[in-house]
């Protein structure tokens, strides 16, 4: 099965913090996702890897920013942690599109509150 | 750019019945995948099915299958035989280049 683990379940920061949230995948995927999940809004695409050290902004990328050193591991980084950045942050991954498209894995979240 | 609207907030079913959860979307595109993702209270997002828009036959996995009109940019989910475990937040979504996701539809399904 596919596994895509998250470094954090909860985690609780202060304005102005830089905070990290990390994201590891086993399967090799060349794709990788991060979307914020806020209730009444569904999910929304802030940052994506198509391969390593390669990044395309999504809808949201405003205040965030990625790294991707490795294959398997997708950083999301908040340089300056704000309070309207309280959410639940979902990492994903799926294999290169080859002859058809494939769903995405999903992590179990990050439910990060800014105070 | 796409957007995908799910106009049910919630809905309530009991065991054993049948519930449909509508979706539509709106796109210039012709070639795209639909899908339905599933996400159970404090547990991970699943795939629940998927749509080829260049199909015309309906999708179908056990218990859940839909209705895709592709004319009328419509793709509904309908779950037949409803078990306590279908309890979930379901997500339509939407892909060309990237997923675009509607605000979900939260399902209860009662004893």
């Amino acid at each position: 099965d596919v596994k895509v683990t998250q470094s954090s379940r909860y985690l609780v920061k202060r304005t102005g913090e830089k905070v990290f949230l990390e994201c590891v995948q086993d399967m090799d995927h060349e794709n990788m996702f991060w979307y914020r999940q806020d209730p009444g809004l569904g999910l929304r695409l802030i940052y994506f890897s198509y391969d390593v050290k390669m990044k395309e902004k999504g809808d949201i990328p405003e205040g965030y920013s990625v790294s991707r050193e490795k294959k398997e591991r997708f950083s999301l980084i908040l340089e300056s942690a704000s309070t309207n950045q309280t959410s639940m942050y979902l990492c994903a991954s799926r294999p290169t599109f080859r002859g058809r498209l494939y769903e995405q894995y999903f992590g179990p979240g990050t439910r990060l509150t800014v105070t | 750019a796409q957007t995908v609207t799910q106009s049910q907030p919630e809905m309530s079913v009991q065991e054993a019945e049948t519930v449909t959860l509508s979706c539509t979307y709106d796109t210039s595109e012709n070639n795209y995948y639909l899908f339905w993702y599933k996400q159970p209270p404090s547990r991970q997002m699943i795939l629940v099915i998927r749509q080829e828009a260049y199909k015309q036959q309906n999708a179908t996995e056990n218990r859940f299958s839909v209705n895709f009109q592709k004319a009328a940019k419509s793709f509904s989910l309908k779950i037949s035989d409803s078990q306590l475990g279908d309890t979930a937040m379901y997500f339509c979504a939407f892909e060309v280049s990237t997923l675009t996701f509607g605000k979900g539809t939260m399902l209860l399904v009662s004893p």
